[in-house]
């Protein structure tokens, strides 16, 4: 079946530090890659997605690069804020269908 | 326009007795979805409704819950009797189900379960 696994939490960083959060998957075929944010409190919001091998997704300065050949879709950004804190959960769908897979999620705590 | 709405918010309940939960999903979506969130977890598919079928309830525990969407707009899901081990947050979502957005799911709030 599919899965995604994500690196454990919390991940603790300076504002203006760069950002990674590792997200690897396994699926069959070519699924859909999403990273979802959930803010303290609120429901999921996606945050970006890609659809095919190669795709970057990108949204508020997060990139995420559809890795087909390491299975991978990692999420970075260059200079984190305190108001970047919060929980990412990366997530697949397979092609064709809508039902969501995700990760344990992964929180992110940013200090001024 | 209004996102995905979900009444209570907060439940607590005490163990044996029924509880349920309601979902407004965003004008249009054909698509509505249920997820468990247990803490430090990701959200788990509990059922799938596209209009008013469930097209996927195979993790929905049948011998306590049940969910409907009479109208295919909004959705409840019921818990009869809840146990200690259902407390979790209860989230609904949805998506248009059509085109390149057919995966593109909007969630709702939540619902923060505690049983007693």
């Amino acid at each position: 079946g599919n899965s995604v696994t994500q690196m454990e939490g919390p991940v603790t960083l300076s504002e203006e530090a760069f950002l990674t959060i590792n997200c690897t998957y396994t699926a069959t075929g070519y699924p859909s890659l999403f990273w979802y944010v959930q803010y303290p409190g609120e429901g999921l919001q996606l945050l970006l997605k890609a659809t095919k091998a190669d795709d970057k997704g990108s949204n508020k300065g997060f990139e995420a690069t559809y890795r087909k050949e390491t299975t991978s879709f990692h999420l970075e950004k260059g200079s984190v804020q305190v108001s970047d804190s919060a929980v990412y959960f990366c997530a697949l769908s397979d092609q064709g269908y809508s039902t969501l897979t995700f990760g344990k999620g992964t929180m992110l705590l940013v200090s001024p | 326009e209004a996102g995905v709405v979900q009444s209570p918010r907060y439940k607590i309940i005490e163990k044996k007795q029924p509880v349920a939960f309601w979902c407004n999903p965003i004008s249009g979506h054909n698509t509505l979805y249920w997820y468990l969130q247990n803490l430090g977890q990701g959200p788990e598919l509990l059922i799938r409704y596209e209009n008013e079928e469930a097209v996927d309830d195979s993790q929905l525990p049948k011998d306590r819950f049940s969910a409907e969407r009479l109208k295919g707009v909004d959705s409840t899901l019921k818990i009869q009797p809840a146990e200690l081990g259902d407390s979790a947050v209860y989230l609904c979502a949805s998506s248009s189900g059509q085109g390149i957005a057919k995966n593109i799911q909007y969630f709702g709030a939540g619902t923060r379960l505690s049983v007693l």
